[in-house]
Parts: C-alpha cells; sequence; structure tokens
C-alpha cells in the first residue's frame, strides 16, 4: 500500500530537549516537503526537497533542520525546542512538487512543547 | 498573501443537500488542488484542475476554475455525514500554497 509514515504521532516533550519527527515513503517520490497546521493559518511549510541531499527552506524555517541522506526518509529535526513549536506536522510527497500530480499526506504528527 | 482563501470558513447542511465552498488567490498558477482532511488526520487529494481547464468532474465533486477571477469552487452533491471534513485549496505556482480550509458539517 502507498503511504507516508510518521512517527511518533504524538508527543508531549519539554522546551530545549531535542526530537526527531521520522517520515518515510515507499511510493519513490523525489520530492518530499515538512508542513506545520496550526488554527487559523492553513499549512505552512517549513522545509522541503527536491532529491536525496537536496533540501531548501519553505515559509517557516527558524527551529528545524531536516536532512534527506536516502530517497524514502525526510526527518525533521527540532534541535531546541520551543512552546511556539507545538503543533500538528505533516509529512508529504510526490513525484513533482504537485505541479502535475498530487501531494500523498502522512497521518500527523502532533507535537506539543511544554 | 499568494495562499488561497477559502470561503465560507464554515458551513452546515444536512444530507442530500449540495455544499459549495469557494476558493479566491492572487497570483498566477499552474494548477489548482483540493484537499480534503477529517478531523486530526492527513490530507487527502480530491482532484486538480489545471489552469487551462474550467471544469473538472471526479464523482459527486465538481470543480470549477476561473482564471480571469481567480477563484475556484468545489461542488459536493448530495452530501453525506461522511463528507464531514475540513477542505483546503491548494494553489501551485512554483511550489504549493494551501489556504487556510472550509470545516463542513453535514448532519444526518
Amino acid at each position: 500500500e502507498a503511504q507516508v509514515t510518521q512517527n511518533p504521532r504524538y508527543l508531549i516533550t519539554v522546551t530545549g530537549k531535542k526530537l526527531t519527527v521520522t517520515c518515510s515513503q515507499n511510493m519513490n517520490h523525489e520530492y518530499m516537503s515538512w508542513y506545520r497546521q496550526d488554527p487559523g493559518l492553513g499549512l505552512r511549510q517549513i522545509y522541503y526537497s527536491m532529491n536525496v541531499e537536496v533540501t531548501d527552506k519553505g515559509d517557516v524555517p527558524e527551529g528545524y533542520k531536516v536532512s534527506r541522506k536516502e530517497k524514502r526518509n525526510f526527518p525533521l529535526i527540532l534541535e531546541s525546542p520551543s512552546p511556539n513549536q507545538t503543533s500538528l506536522y505533516f509529512c508529504a510527497s510526490s513525484w513533482d512538487r504537485g505541479y502535475t500530480g498530487e501531494l500523498f499526506f502522512g497521518e500527523g504528527s502532533r507535537l506539543t512543547v511544554l | 498573501s499568494q495562499q488561497g482563501e477559502e470561503d465560507p470558513q464554515a458551513l452546515s447542511i444536512q444530507e442530500g443537500e449540495n455544499a459549495t465552498m469557494n476558493c479566491s488567490y492572487k497570483t498566477s498558477i499552474n494548477n489548482l488542488q483540493w484537499y480534503r482532511q477529517n478531523s486530526g488526520r492527513g490530507l487527502v487529494h480530491l482532484i486538480l484542475i489545471r489552469s487551462n481547464e474550467r471544469e473538472k468532474h471526479s464523482g459527486r465533486l465538481r470543480v470549477t476554475l476561473d482564471t480571469s477571477k481567480k477563484s475556484s469552487s468545489l461542488l459536493i452533491t448530495a452530501s453525506r455525514a461522511a463528507d464531514t471534513a475540513s477542505y483546503f485549496c491548494a494553489i501551485n505556482t512554483d511550489k504549493l500554497i494551501f489556504g487556510t480550509g472550509t470545516r463542513l458539517q453535514v448532519f444526518p
């Protein structure tokens, strides 16, 4: 089954404690992206990757890091989480950045930073 | 902002009625996409309409695009309680930009 898998789905952590949210896709997609969703603000792009070892900032990259060492994996790293990073996070993948086709989304990771 | 703006923000209807959601945007686009999100879940792609297309159908969904007015509409016909969800438009420029969504509630 084609899917994007995120882990963990739910996480409560404290300010400053480094965490990683993993994302894996099994569709051999070139393009992967991270979004955060906040009430009234819609989905905002954090980082994206066009291919292995190629990553770029989205609209709200501050406080986040990513890496793309393998095509299927695109982890999101919060080096020193702060309460304003409390949000619902989505990983998505696509053949071509949405130019001709859809984005496939993971089920989301709800992060709370105390 | 380049993002699509959905209207209305929330919509409540009875089963069997039609639901219409609108999306307006401000820039030139390659295509416009509609996604659905059940509460707290991931977004699911519904339909894509290219900038040179005016109307597209998929099952009970009908999407229109008016590039001169920079607007699109999503019509769900004969709605069901299971259609209860948030619906997002996403405009594709050099990247995909999502709007803030319309929350649809369909009462049995």
